[in-house]
């Protein structure tokens, strides 16, 4: 089946890094990948919506300029956040749709579990 | 604009006993309704979706659920819980021309007892 693969798995730095976060679809192509973030005990909250070989659209309240996502492949999204904070750690997970399948589910990467110290 | 709500944020269950989890929705469209399941640290996987047609979905491991349009409701249901059922469920929509944004229930977590 579908396999969309996120790296890394975890991630602990300093604050003022910033933190490089990739999302592949491995057997599919995906012209439309999801970002969301995920608190403790928490339900998912869509950052954006990532689309290939145009701009992200962000949804109300998240900083385009802090989050910044590209998607420049049709089967490569990178999220990076900039300058991460502690007030940044969070659960972020990526998700993917089939190019060649209409009306179908998003496949879900694992996650990143990101830890600004 | 959509929106998901989901009863109960734990439920604890017996093994062997009936699982159920309760999910309503608003949608301005026809909406498409999904359920997954996450264990710790993980990413989430499809347990089943409902698009158009049967109103009945069955889904893997044993979870089945039913699309109630009047009742705008699409509860989640096993027959017997499993040991391996404790996970985090939540209850997502997408509207039928959204392009696959999904919007989450908050999430219910299910305990399995022996």
């Amino acid at each position: 089946g579908a396999v969309v693969s996120q790296h890394p798995s975890r991630v602990i730095c300093k604050s003022g890094t910033s933190v490089k976060i990739e999302c592949r679809s491995l057997d599919f192509q995906a012209t439309t990948m999801f970002w969301y973030r995920q608190f403790p005990k928490q339900s998912l909250m869509l950052m954006a919506t990532s689309n290939e070989g145009s701009k992200a659209t962000y949804e109300q309240g998240v900083e385009k300029d802090k989050f910044l996502i590209n998607h420049a492949s049709l089967t490569l999204s990178t999220l990076t956040v900039t300058s991460a904070h502690p007030e940044d750690s969070s659960f972020y997970i990526c998700s993917a749709r089939d190019f060649g399948q209409t009306n179908q589910p998003q496949h879900f990467g694992d996650g990143t579990r990101l830890s600004i110290l | 604009a959509q929106s998901v709500t989901q009863l109960g944020s734990h439920v604890s269950v017996s093994e062997g006993a009936l699982v159920l989890l309760r999910c309503n929705y608003s949608s301005s469209v026809p909406p498409y309704l999904f359920w997954y399941v996450q264990y710790p640290n993980q990413g989430l996987q499809l347990l089943l979706k409902y698009t158009t047609g049967a109103t009945l979905v069955k889904g893997i491991n044993g979870f089945e659920a039913e699309f109630k349009k009047s009742e705008t409701s699409f509860h989640l249901t096993k027959p017997s819980a499993h040991m391996s059922d404790a996970a985090e469920y939540f209850c997502a929509v997408s509207e039928s021309d959204s392009w696959g944004k999904l919007q989450f229930g908050a999430g219910t977590q299910v305990v399995v007892t022996p």
